[in-house]
């Protein structure tokens, strides 16, 4: 089965700075790859998704995240971070055999520092 | 374009009592999911209807958790009898097709707290 870590639970940033979220997943081939945004009080919202081809994706809200894998990854990126970022984000990985689900990991909480 | 809808938004409850939840997904997604998110962690599929059938129910407590889905529109998510630790966000999602490439487009939630 498919799983997924988050290794930073909380990460804080300068507005304006760059920033790189961590995932890194299990699972026997290439999977179904996806970042999720959840606002306060509010529902998840999808930023991005691989499923194949060029390993550079292009999300909304300007972020981007690159498949590695050599080294099972999908970290998120933006190459600077506005006070209207701050969330929590969650990565999620989807088996293309087996289990028709999304394994969602355990969240980043992005706060953002003015 | 409307959202998927949920109500409540907010629930209080004592332990052993009953709740339910309900939700409407966008209009024409034949797929719709229940998901629990307990705080500080993602969200966890409960149950995955495919029009009013049920295609993924191997992480509901079928114990005490029931959903339905009736006429393949809105669905009802409900506890009975609830517990301290289903306190949690339930979230509910709808897509337009099945299989893990599919967006899913999510609800607000609901929020529990069991006392």
């Amino acid at each position: 089965a498919q799983s997924v870590t988050q290794p930073d639970i909380h990460i804080t940033v300068s507005e304006g700075a760059s920033l790189e979220l961590r995932c890194n997943y299990s699972y026997g081939a290439t999977p179904y790859l996806f970042w999720y945004v959840q606002s306060p009080g509010q529902g998840l919202q999808l930023l991005l998704k691989y499923f194949s081809g060029d390993t550079l994706v292009q999300g909304i809200k300007g972020f981007e995240a690159e498949f590695k894998r050599s080294q099972s990854s999908f970290n998120l990126r933006k190459p600077s971070v506005h006070w209207s970022d701050a969330a929590e984000y969650f990565c999620a990985v989807g088996a293309i055999q087996g289990a028709q689900k999304l394994v969602f990991g355990q969240g980043t909480r992005l706060t953002i520092n003015p | 374009e409307a959202g998927v809808a949920q109500s409540p938004r907010y629930k209080i409850i004592e332990k052993r009592q009953s709740v339910a939840f309900w939700c409407n997904p966008i209009s024409g997604h034949a797929t719709l999911y229940w998901y629990q998110q307990i705080l500080g962690q993602g969200p966890k599929l409960l149950i995955q209807f495919q029009n009013n059938g049920v295609v993924d129910d191997s992480q509901l407590p079928k114990d005490r958790f029931s959903a339905e889905r009736l006429k393949g529109v809105d669905s009802t998510l409900k506890i009975q009898p609830a517990k301290l630790e289903d306190s949690a966000v339930y979230l509910c999602a709808s897509s337009s097709r099945a299989g893990p490439s599919a967006e899913q487009y999510f609800g607000p939630g609901t929020r529990l707290t069991v006392t």
